[in-house]
């Protein structure tokens, strides 16, 4: 079936860097822009950005730019999210998504990372 | 602060039919169709509709979307239990170039 697994729960010190990885089963990787969307507690979710799994093309949201960095590869259909300059404000839980052809929804979600920034 | 508005909660009893607005601007709504997700505890979200109305293969025809100028909105009729959920709408928005969700509504189920 089509699915989205992410990596396990990072906690990482202010200042330091996370990467968190997604892999894709059940559908062509290379077909379908990837998307990252994050929750804190408490909040709602937060678009980050997305990125072209054929191409590599990207884009952030405003807030991270110049801290996120979406790369892949197509090898074995894995998309990551590096996320740099942490800091506690970016405890949160991360998803993948899949975006879903001729509409900016996102139809398959990751389970989820758990990303704990904490001195 | 959300770019898109969603009153933070809603309620209904079983069998009721409920509404969620989801109020945006031009740049985004106004421009652009819009999404909602179902988001229950533990779990990731849910797409429950694209393009303003679509639903995704699976998700039951109570729940059902509409758009109207620069606002959105979600019904769901035959409420159940198991709907209570917080509700997420999203587009995209030319101004921030990027994509942006709204707060979130908590639908409690009585």
């Amino acid at each position: 079936q089509v699915q989205l697994v992410q990596s396990g729960a990072e906690v990482k010190k202010p200042g330091a860097s996370v990467k968190v990885s997604c892999k894709a089963s059940g559908y062509t990787f290379t077909s379908y822009d990837i998307n990252w969307v994050r929750q804190a507690t408490g909040h709602g979710l937060e678009w980050i950005g997305w990125m072209n799994a054929n191409s590599g093309n990207s884009g952030s949201a405003q807030k991270f730019q110049g801290r996120v960095t979406m790369t892949r590869d197509t090898s074995i259909s894995t998309a990551y999210m590096e996320l740099s300059s942490l800091r506690s404000e970016d405890t949160a839980l991360y998803y993948c998504a899949r975006k879903f052809r001729g509409t900016v929804g996102l139809d398959v979600w990751g389970q989820g990372t758990t990303v704990t920034v904490s001195s | 602060q959300s770019v898109l508005t969603q009153p933070p909660s809603a309620s209904g009893t079983p069998g009721q039919r409920v509404t969620i607005s989801c109020s945006g601007s031009n740049s985004n709504i106004g421009g652009h169709t819009a999404n909602w997700y179902q988001h229950l505890p533990g779990t990731a979200p849910k797409l429950l509709i694209y393009n303003n109305d679509q639903r995704p293969s699976g998700v039951p025809d109570r729940f059902s979307g509409s758009k109207s100028g620069t606002s959105a909105s979600l019904a769901i009729s035959g409420l159940q239990s198991e709907d209570e959920a917080d509700y997420y709408c999203s587009a995209w928005d030319d101004s921030l170039s990027g994509q942006v969700f709204g707060g979130g509504t908590k639908l409690t189920v009585l």
